[in-house]
């Protein structure tokens, strides 16, 4: 069964520094999605993403934060400058719709911890 | 801004027993989901109910939608031991948005 992956499943990193995390979506898919999860806490949703461009961003999705498509299969989700709070669980997901109720696949995560 | 929330119970439960939990939400939806997630991994898609209906069945899994109590629940049948994990809820709004609004979650362990 197709499934989203995700690299690298851990990342530890110094404050300030730059982190690319990578996505490989559903093949077929045409919608993706950043999540996040700080320990504890609720999944929150960053960013969609369709047709090469943001489609919706959140208010934690500022400048620091950029997604990009760069070939036919891959999603990262670079955050330019770290902070210690940037530290969580950051999913990927892809969905084949956005309409219709159409279901949204996730990834397993990546783990990011800055210090 | 709306969000699915679940009651904020912790479940412990005996193998074979059902478990139910509940989630409410703040304005209209366009569909409502169920995730599990076992400890520390990814989210699992369990179950997706469109605004329109109000029961639906997969498996072991039965989830109820009152759009007019803004509120859904979710019965696990005949649990087992791996049916241990955290469970959320999430809607997405009516309107073409497709962010997904997640709840806190509910922990339920399945005491084998």
């Amino acid at each position: 069964e197709p499934e989203v992956t995700q690299t690298p499943s851990h990342q530890v990193t110094q404050m300030g520094q730059e982190v690319i995390l990578h996505c490989v979506p559903i093949s077929n898919h045409l919608y993706f999605y950043w999540y996040r999860q700080i320990l504890g806490q609720k999944v929150e949703f960053l960013v969609s993403f369709y047709n090469n461009e943001i489609s919706e961003k959140s208010e934690i999705f500022d400048d620091q934060f950029s997604v990009e498509r760069p070939d036919g299969s891959n999603f990262t989700l670079k955050i330019r400058s770290t902070k210690l709070e940037d530290s969580a669980m950051y999913f990927c997901a892809s969905s084949s719709d956005a309409a219709g109720g159409k279901t949204q696949y996730f990834g397993p995560g990546t783990r990011l911890l800055v210090l | 801004s709306q969000q699915g929330e679940e009651d904020p119970q912790a479940l412990s439960i005996q193998e074979g027993e059902n478990a139910t939990m509940n989630c409410s939400y703040k304005t209209s939806i366009n569909n409502l989901q169920w995730y599990r997630q076992n400890s520390g991994r990814g989210l699992v898609h369990l179950i997706l109910i469109r605004s329109n209906e109000r029961e639906k069945h997969s498996g072991r899994l039965r989830v109820t939608l009152d759009t007019s109590k803004k509120s859904s629940s979710l019965l696990i049948t005949a649990s087992r031991a791996a049916d241990t994990a955290s469970y959320f809820c999430a809607t997405d709004l009516p309107y073409g948005n497709n962010r997904l609004a997640f709840g806190k979650g509910n922990q339920v362990v399945v005491i084998p």
